[in-house]
């Protein structure tokens, strides 16, 4: 079975500088997703970004950036000039390429940004 | 606001309670879930509804029951909780089931249940 595991509890970083969570899956697939879901206070889950396996290219969405090193089974996620409203719990995600896949979780890290 | 609305936010019961949260997607969506976030544990898949059909159902006790009328509500019904069913309940929703990957999922701000 696939798991997911992110082995930092908790980070801070101060306001404005960069941090990077990680995370590292199990698998025995070649082609697959991976997800980074933000969950701020309000409890809503966001995506922040995604990650298809077969791209080479890390993606990017403004301010968040991945390292995704397929070999390594490691997608980290870096936040750049962070933000107050940066802090939350961030979530690593794993799902399967096939059509009955469960999207499968971390335990999360709870990022805290000090002003 | 994703588009995904979950009442009541916060419920406490009892374990002789029966009880019901809600579920109500308002993005065209065919798909719905459920699942249950306990402290420092990852989110717990329960139930899938594709297209109104139970698709998944992860071994979760009978005394949680879903249900979906429709593609745009899902209900999950609660009777004879133990208190280690406290958790936060998150529903999401999707444009289908299948292909979880290219179908991306977008959460509610879930239930905050305590069961005493």
């Amino acid at each position: 079975a696939q798991t997911v595991t992110q082995s930092q509890p908790e980070m801070s970083v101060q306001e404005a500088e960069t941090v990077t969570l990680s995370c590292t899956y199990d698998t025995s697939e070649s082609d697959y997703y991976l997800f980074w879901y933000k969950q701020p206070p309000s409890r809503q889950m966001i995506l922040v970004i995604r990650q298809e396996a077969y791209k080479q290219q890390n993606a990017t969405e403004n301010r968040f950036s991945v390292n995704f090193q397929k070999a390594a089974k490691s997608f980290s996620l870096k936040i750049s000039d962070s933000q107050l409203g940066d802090a939350a719990m961030y979530f690593c995600a794993y799902t399967g390429y096939g059509n009955n896949n469960d999207m499968r979780f971390g335990a999360g890290t709870r990022l805290t940004v000090k002003p | 606001e994703t588009g995904v609305t979950q009442t009541p936010r916060h419920l406490v019961m009892g374990m002789t309670n029966k009880k019901s949260l809600k579920c109500e997607q308002h993005l065209g969506h065919n798909a719905m879930y459920w699942y249950k976030q306990s402290a420092k544990k990852p989110l717990e898949l329960m139930f899938v509804y594709n297209f109104k059909e139970q698709t998944e159902n992860n071994s979760v006790p009978s005394r949680f029951s879903p249900e979906c009328p429709n593609s745009s509500h899902l209900f999950l019904h609660l009777h004879t909780l133990q208190p280690e069913d406290s958790a936060l309940y998150l529903c999401a929703s999707s444009q289908e089931g299948r292909w979880q990957g290219k179908n991306i999922q977008y959460f509610g701000a879930g239930t905050r249940l305590s069961v005493l």
